[in-house]
C-alpha cells in the first residue's frame, strides 16, 4: 500500500531533550515537506526536500533540522524542543515538488507533539 | 509567491450543492491548481487537481474561468461526512514551496 508513515504518532517531552520524528515513504518521491499546524493558524511548512541531499528552509524552520540521506526518509529533528513547538506535525511527499501535474502531496497520519 | 485567498468559513445543508471560489491572482503559466480536505487530526487528502476549464471526478468538479485567476470547488449534494477544512494551493514561485493557506472550513448540518 501506498503510504507515508511518520513515527511516533503521539510524543509527550520536556524542554531541551532532543527529538527526532521519522518519516518514511514507499512511492519513490522526489519530494518530501514537513508542516505542523497550530489552531488558527493552518498549515505551516516547515522544511522540504526537492530530492537526496537536497533541503530548504520552508516558512518557519527556526529551531528545527531535518536531513535527507536517502529517498524514502526524511527526519524532523528537534535539537532543544521548546513549549512553543507543540504542535501537530505532518510529513508528506509528493512526486515531485513543481507546479505541474504531479504536485499532488500525500500525507502522513500526523504526530502530536506535547513539549512541557 | 503565489497566493490564495478563500472564504473562511461555509454553512450547508445535507443534500445541497456546495461551491468554494478560490482567487489566486498570480498564477503562474504552468501552474496546476490543487484541492484537499482536512478532516480534524488527520492529514490532508487530495480531492481534485486541475489546469483550466472544467475537471470532474467521483468527487467533485472543479471550474476554471479562462483567466485561471480564480477556481471553484463544487461539491455535490453534501452529507454531514463531508464537514472538513478545503484548501486551495497554486504551487509558490520556483516550485519548490506549497503554502497551504487556512483553508474554508465547511460544516454540514442535518
Amino acid at each position: 500500500e501506498a503510504q507515508v508513515t511518520q513515527n511516533p504518532r503521539y510524543l509527550i517531552t520536556v524542554t531541551g531533550k532532543k527529538l527526532t520524528v521519522t518519516c518514511s515513504q514507499n512511492m519513490n518521491h522526489e519530494y518530501m515537506s514537513w508542516y505542523r499546524q497550530d489552531p488558527g493558524l493552518g498549515l505551516r511548512q516547515i522544511y522540504y526536500s526537492m530530492n537526496v541531499e537536497v533541503t530548504d528552509k520552508g516558512d518557519v524552520p527556526e529551531g528545527y533540522k531535518v536531513s535527507r540521506k536517502e529517498k524514502r526518509n526524511f527526519p524532523l529533528i528537534l535539537e532543544s524542543p521548546s513549549p512553543n513547538q507543540t504542535s501537530l506535525y505532518f510529513c508528506a511527499s509528493s512526486l515531485s515538488g513543481s507546479g505541474g501535474k504531479y504536485n499532488e502531496q500525500f500525507f502522513g497520519p500526523g504526530t502530536r507533539l506535547t513539549v512541557l | 509567491l503565489a497566493k490564495t485567498t478563500q472564504p473562511i468559513s461555509m454553512d450547508s445543508y445535507e443534500g445541497q450543492e456546495v461551491n468554494i471560489t478560490c482567487s489566486h491572482n498570480n498564477i503562474a503559466t504552468n501552474d496546476y491548481i490543487t484541492w484537499y480536505q482536512q478532516f480534524p487530526s488527520q492529514g490532508p487528502r487530495f480531492i481534485i487537481q486541475g489546469y483550466k476549464t472544467k475537471v470532474t471526478n467521483e468527487v467533485a468538479s472543479l471550474f476554471i474561468p479562462a483567466d485561471r485567476k480564480s477556481s471553484t470547488l463544487s461539491l455535490p449534494r453534501v452529507s454531514l461526512s463531508d464537514t472538513a477544512v478545503y484548501y486551495c494551493l497554486v504551487p509558490d514561485s520556483g516550485y519548490s514551496t506549497l503554502t497551504f493557506g487556512k483553508g474554508t472550513m465547511l460544516l454540514v448540518s442535518p
